[in-house]
């Protein structure tokens, strides 16, 4: 089956702790991006890829690092997680960033908790 | 980027077809509107796509008028299951950098 996975679903973590939240996609996608949700502010960018070795911020990207070594995976750190990260963080990916678009497929969603 | 604006919140009766339209202003040659459907604590979902005029799926249709400033995303006979939120989009292709901006959304709420 086609999809974006996200793992893990919840992590309740301390401030600080550096963590990692990883996305793989099985569609050969080029373009994969995380964003953030959080109430009254919508879906934010924090960072995408355009390809693998590509990588540029998205609206919202301080405190937050991405890779992109291989074309499948896109993890998500967070160096030094800060209570004002947690929030609903999806990944998603796209066929294509630069021909036609075929729309965006997103993961389930990670529930993070920084405490 | 092409800033969309959309209501806030709908309500509608089972049954009935749904009307949201986006206003994008200032959407340029190279721009896609795209709407996507969001349930609570998932991720959003591809629905329709388009350039211009009329675009139909087996969910739902996409009205875009010759100036291209505004869409009308169209849910035929909307069921309780339909009631998410709901994103437009415009896309702009091309090289260089890309961003995929998501507003506030529409909350459509479907009344039995």
């Amino acid at each position: 089956e086609a999809q974006v996975t996200q793992n893990p679903r919840y992590l309740i973590t301390v401030t600080g702790k550096k963590l990692t939240v990883t996305c793989s996609q099985n569609m050969n996608h080029e373009y994969m991006s995380w964003y953030r949700q959080d109430p009254g502010l919508g879906l934010r960018q924090i960072y995408y890829s355009m390809n693998v070795e590509v990588t540029d911020k998205g609206d919202v990207p301080e405190g937050y690092k991405v890779s992109r070594k291989e074309k499948r995976n896109f993890p998500l750190i967070l160096e030094s997680p800060s209570p004002n990260q947690t929030s609903l963080y999806f990944c998603a990916s796209s066929l294509s960033a630069t021909r036609k678009n075929y729309g965006y497929t997103f993961g389930s969603g990670t529930r993070l908790t920084v405490v | 980027l092409a800033k969309t604006t959309q209501p806030i919140s709908m309500d509608s009766y089972e049954g009935q077809e749904v009307n949201i339209t986006c206003s994008h202003n200032n959407i340029a040659t190279n721009d896609y509107i795209t709407w996507y459907q969001q349930f609570p604590s998932q991720g959003p979902r591809f629905i329709i796509q388009g350039y211009k005029t009329k675009v139909t799926n087996e969910v739902a249709s996409l009205f875009i008028p010759a100036d291209r400033k505004s869409s009308t995303l169209s849910l035929p006979r909307v069921s309780l299951s339909d009631t998410a939120v709901y994103y437009c989009l415009v896309v702009t292709l091309g090289a260089g950098s890309y961003q995929l901006t998501f507003g506030k959304g529409t909350k459509l709420s479907v009344i039995p």
